[in-house]
């Protein structure tokens, strides 16, 4: 079954505690990116990558790092969470060309 | 740059009632719209994208080039519609450029 995979789902973790929320999609897809969803302001990128070795800032890198060295995994880290990273984290991933996107089942975090 | 308005967050109707959630645009290029879907913070699910001209679920959108609009409608509401909708936009032309999305809207459909 093609899908993109989160880990954790759940997770409430202490400011300054480094986390990594891992993202994986068994489609061989080459473009992966992140997005955090927050009431009222909709959708925002994070990072994107189109590629092995290729990422880009999305809207809102500030506090978040990525890498993408193999073509399946994208991993969201957070060196130093802060509060205001409390959200819902998604993953997503298509093939190159105007293809679907797909979304992974999300990741809420909570910083405290 | 490109930008994704949805004027309302809160959209409540009957059933069986017709609905239409906004979303608005704004890109000098030749944009492709999406509508997507999300129930219960599920993960998000593609609903339609403009190119296809279909209807999923009874919604069907149309692409309004001058009112740079690509409003979602339904002719009578269920109950099981109601859930968070986002608009979203895919500027560029190449390959699996990245989705601006509207700040949503929630659909309640009340019995």
């Amino acid at each position: 079954e093609a899908q993109v995979t989160q880990n954790p789902r759940y997770l409430i973790t202490v400011t300054g505690k480094k986390l990594t929320v891992t993202c994986s999609q068994n489609m061989n897809h080459e473009y992966m990116s992140w997005y955090r969803q927050d009431p009222g302001l909709g959708l925002r990128q994070i990072y994107y990558s189109m590629n092995v070795e290729v990422t880009d800032k999305g809207d809102v890198p500030e506090g978040y790092k990525v890498s993408r060295k193999e073509k399946r995994n994208f991993p969201l880290i957070l060196e130093s969470p802060s509060p205001n990273q409390t959200s819902l984290y998604f993953c997503a991933s298509s093939p190159l060309g105007r293809n679907t996107i797909y979304f992974g089942e999300g990741s809420w975090l909570t910083v405290v | 740059a490109q930008r994704v308005t949805q004027p309302e967050k809160l959209l409540s109707v009957f059933k069986g009632a017709p609905v239409e959630l906004k979303c608005n645009y704004s890109y000098s290029g030749s944009p492709e719209l999406f509508w997507y879907v999300q129930y219960s913070r599920q993960r998000l699910q593609l609903l339609l994208r403009h190119i296809s001209r279909e209807s999923i679920k009874g919604f069907t959108a149309d692409l309004n080039k001058g009112e740079t609009s690509f409003h979602l409608k339904k002719p009578f509401a269920q109950e099981e519609d109601s859930a968070m909708y986002y608009c979203a936009l895919r500027a560029g032309e190449t390959s699996g450029s990245r989705l601006t999305f509207g700040e949503g809207t929630q659909l309640t459909v009340n019995p």
